[in-house]
């Protein structure tokens, strides 16, 4: 089956830092998602990664598709206490609509 | 637009009791999905529906179920309860499953915590 691993699963940064999260799949991927949690709320849609070696960004936040579409990164440049919380990608397999989601990075940032 | 509303935001059940939590999506979104997100096992997918059809289903006992009404809103029910169904049960709507060749992006609720004593 697919396997996906999101590492790391915590970073503690101090502010100001940068910050990566990674997601590394065994096989292609039709699409990524990538997701923020903050403490105590739900899920948000950061965004969505369809073609290979796509790269979007979001103000500080860089996101990254692979070229083989396998892998997969969010990269946070300066963090700030705004962006704690935990990160989530979240993919579909071949023909799948069904969305999982990683494990998640849980990001937190020292003032 | 209201987003997605989830109820009850709080539940406490007894172990073999049965609980039904109910979630409307967003008007227009016909798509719903149940998710349960303990500290543990992260965020774990359950079922999907849209037009009241289960499109997708995860690997979770039978003791879970759902169902989705012709105004595409939706219910789980779990039944004979244990210990470990203590979670936050998130419930996120779409538009459809997919769109243009991607899929659609999700839109949780608030999410119903429950706890099993």
């Amino acid at each position: 089956g697919q396997q996906v691993m999101q590492i790391p699963q915590y970073q503690h940064v101090q502010e100001g830092e940068d910050f990566t999260t990674y997601c590394n799949s065994s096989t292609t991927l039709s699409n990524i998602q990538w997701y923020k949690q903050r403490p105590g709320g739900h899920p948000v849609f950061l965004i969505q990664l369809v073609k290979s070696g796509e790269v979007k960004k979001q103000k500080r936040l860089t996101f990254q598709f692979g070229e083989a579409k396998k892998n997969s990164s969010l990269h946070i440049t300066a963090t700030q206490t705004t962006d704690v919380g935990t990160y989530f990608c979240a993919y579909s397999g071949a023909g799948s609509y069904q969305l999982t989601f990683g494990k998640g990075t849980k990001l937190s940032v020292i003032p | 637009k209201a987003g997605v509303t989830q109820t009850p935001r709080y539940l406490i059940k007894t172990r073999g009791q049965q609980v039904t939590l109910s979630c409307s999506p967003i008007s227009g979104h016909r798509s719903v999905s149940w998710y349960q997100q303990t500290p543990g096992q992260g965020l774990q997918f359950l079922f999907e529906y849209f037009s009241e059809t289960q499109r997708n289903k995860g690997n979770f006992p039978g003791r879970f179920s759902g169902r989705q009404f012709s105004n595409s809103r939706s219910e789980m029910n779990v039944s004979t309860l244990e210990l470990g169904d203590s979670a936050l049960y998130l419930c996120a709507s779409r538009i459809r499953p997919s769109g243009q060749g991607s899929n659609s992006p999700l839109h949780f609720g608030n999410g119903t915590r429950l706890t099993v004593t």
